[in-house]
């Protein structure tokens, strides 16, 4: 079946901009993810999403990044003001369910900000 | 702070050698442990994951759990050029957040034909 999707796949925006990042996770997938990924750097956990929950935000480095996800499926994550730093890839990633479940990851959106 | 640490590498090894990748993680109640496969410019993969002391095998993959060491392993058998990747490491830790992946750095691996 389809695999998680994301957009766009590439982004480069000025510093200051705003920018919106969507994630289509699997089908049936109650649990979405938002990880960014910086050169040279690991993986950071951003948000997470689990069914009608409220979201886990601990990880949201700035309340300039915020996150949202319609009707337990798509998820944007939006980044106001964007500063150079915010430069990354950003990868999304669902499982079915949580408890230590696998999670599988989209291509992500790669994010220049000049 | 709850760290997974793996050697950033490179590790080279020869076309049908074996590759050994290690990664310790701090957190002694972690439950959950993945290896994931990384090419260059590419999103994760999952490759294998463990719960349970010992060994798991899956084709030429077999990691490998030690929790009383608090190390868990992943051994490449007969390595092809196309195995050819960073690994990341991955843990669930202890505590209420049982969905948060902390991920090593990754093991930059080269398979030389």
């Amino acid at each position: 079946g389809a695999g998680v999707s994301q957009s766009p796949s590439n982004k480069v925006t000025e510093k200051g901009k705003d920018v919106e990042l969507r994630c289509d996770p699997i089908s049936g997938h109650t649990a979405l993810y938002w990880y960014r990924q910086s050169l040279g750097q690991g993986l950071e956990f951003l948000i997470y999403f689990q069914g009608n929950s409220a979201p886990d935000k601990s990880g949201l480095p700035s309340d300039r990044f915020s996150a949202e996800r319609t009707g337990g499926s798509v998820s944007t994550l939006t980044i106001q003001r964007t500063q150079q730093e915010d430069s990354a890839v950003y990868l999304c990633a669902s499982s079915l369910q949580v408890s230590g479940e696998t999670q599988y990851f989209g291509p992500g959106t790669r994010l220049l900000v000049l | 702070q709850k760290e997974v640490e793996q050697n950033s590498g490179p590790l080279s090894v020869p076309e049908g050698a074996i590759a050994s990748l290690n990664c310790t993680y701090s957190d002694r109640g972690s439950q959950s442990f993945f290896w994931y496969r990384q090419y260059s410019g590419k999103s994760p993969e999952l490759i294998m994951f463990i719960y349970s002391n010992g060994d798991k095998e899956d084709g030429r993959f077999t990691a490998q759990l030690n929790k009383a060491s608090q190390y868990v392993s992943l051994l490449i058998r007969d390595s092809q050029p196309s195995d050819s990747a960073t690994y990341l490491c991955a843990v669930i830790p202890s505590g209420g957040s049982n969905y948060k992946l902390t991920f090593g750095k990754g093991t930059l691996l080269t398979v030389n034909p």
